[in-house]
This record gives structure tokens, C-alpha cells and sequence, in this order.
């Protein structure tokens, strides 16, 4: 079966430090990977999403980056934290189904708060 | 084109009672329906998924209605319990590279 890891569970960062948030999935291959951002109480934000190996799409322009050095991780990252950053940040793996429909599974989140 | 919409934004259901939530698509390209169970600091869980080729899709208390001629579906929860509290989303997805969108989420607050 497929699981889907994220680290850390929580993060305290001060404004201007950098950031490394770490996704791998276990259990498939090839996935389409994608990163998303969820202020409290709100909505799902699609940040990022890959579909192999060193190909990113963005979907909003910020201080966030991605990258995917290997098939089944992925890794958001920032030089430089802001205060707007802070949020509960979401990997999720996309499983194909019949006839090319996705059905996308979610990792455990990682808390982000920038102070 | 490529959104969602959902309705209410927050409900509130007695224990027992039944709860309903509604979304709507305007892309006809989207063939593929799954509704999203986040718990408070969970990601979200799959809870049920339906394609268009069926009206409805049941699983134990949670169903699936779905009217494609109106482009709508809408989760429906019987016998609501507290533990069902949660925010739920609704989604679409579809061929053709269609990008995965999710509706905005209706929290749900079952009541004792």
C-alpha cells in the first residue's frame, strides 16, 4: 500500500530564516506530487506540482520554490521566510485512476508558524 | 472554468439529523468527483468518490447524489454523529490533463 510521509509535523521559524519541508511517498512510482498551503480555517492553495523528476510547475508566485531530486520526494523550500508563510502546508501524491482521472491522497501536513 | 463551488460555507446538524453539502462545476471536462474528510491539524482523508455514469454512490452513511445536466453534486451524511464533525471538501477531476480543484470546504459541526 501507498504512505505518504511529511517532516517535520511542526515548525517555529523566525521571519527571514530559511526553510526546508520534506515529502516522500513510498509505495508507487511515478506519481504527480503536489504542494499546498491551508490558512487556518480556510480553503486548499495549490502551490506546486510535479509530474517526474525536476519538472516544477508553479501555480502562485512568491518566495517559495520546489524541487523533486528523486521519483517519490519532494521538497519546498524558501531562502527567506515572511510572516504571510505561516500556514499548514499539505504534500499530496496523485494516484491515476481509470482512464486518466486522479484521485490525490494527502500527507500528514507540517504546522508552519513564522514569528 | 476550472472552479468549484460549495455551499454552505458552515453547518451546524444535530445529532441524528441529516447533512447535506452541495458543489457545483461549470467545466464539462471534469468526470470525476471525490469528497475530502480534514480533521482540525489532519491532512485530508478520501471519504467517497463518484463518476458520472451513476446518479448516486452510497458508502455505509455517506452518500454521493450527483445531476450532471445541472453540473451538481452534493454529499450527503445520514445519522450524523459528533465524530463527523469536520471540514469537508468537495473536488473535481478529469481527463485531458484537467487540473485537480477542490471547492473552499464546509465545516461541519455535528451537535450532541
Amino acid at each position: 500500500s501507498q504512505t505518504i510521509h511529511q517532516w517535520p509535523a511542526t515548525l517555529v521559524q523566525p521571519v527571514g530564516s530559511p526553510l526546508s519541508l520534506e515529502c516522500t511517498v513510498e509505495g508507487t512510482s511515478n506519481p504527480n506530487l503536489y504542494w499546498y498551503r491551508q490558512a487556518a480555517g480556510r480553503g486548499l492553495q495549490l502551490l506546486f506540482y510535479s509530474i517526474g523528476i525536476g519538472q516544477i510547475s508553479s501555480e502562485v508566485p512568491q518566495n517559495l520554490s520546489a524541487s523533486r531530486p528523486q521519483d517519490r520526494q519532494f521538497i519546498l523550500s524558501s531562502k527567506k521566510l515572511l510572516l504571510s508563510d505561516s500556514g499548514f502546508y499539505l504534500c499530496a501524491w496523485g494516484d491515476r485512476v481509470a482512464g486518466g482521472r486522479e484521485t490525490q491522497y494527502f500527507g500528514p501536513g507540517t504546522r508552519l508558524l513564522v514569528l | 472554468q476550472q472552479q468549484v463551488k460549495q455551499s454552505p460555507q458552515s453547518l451546524i446538524v444535530q445529532k441524528g439529523g441529516i447533512s447535506i453539502i452541495n458543489c457545483a462545476y461549470e467545466n464539462t471536462a471534469f468526470d470525476y468527483f471525490p469528497w475530502y474528510q480534514q480533521f482540525p491539524g489532519k491532512g485530508p482523508a478520501l471519504l467517497i468518490a463518484i463518476r458520472p455514469d451513476v446518479s448516486e454512490k452510497k458508502e455505509g452513511r455517506f452518500t454521493i447524489s450527483f445531476n450532471k445536466s445541472a453540473k451538481q453534486f452534493s454529499l450527503h451524511i445520514m445519522d450524523s454523529q459528533p465524530g463527523d464533525s469536520a471540514t469537508y471538501f468537495c473536488a473535481a477531476s478529469g481527463n485531458y490533463g484537467q487540473n485537480f480543484v477542490f471547492g473552499p470546504g464546509t465545516r461541519l459541526s455535528v451537535l450532541p
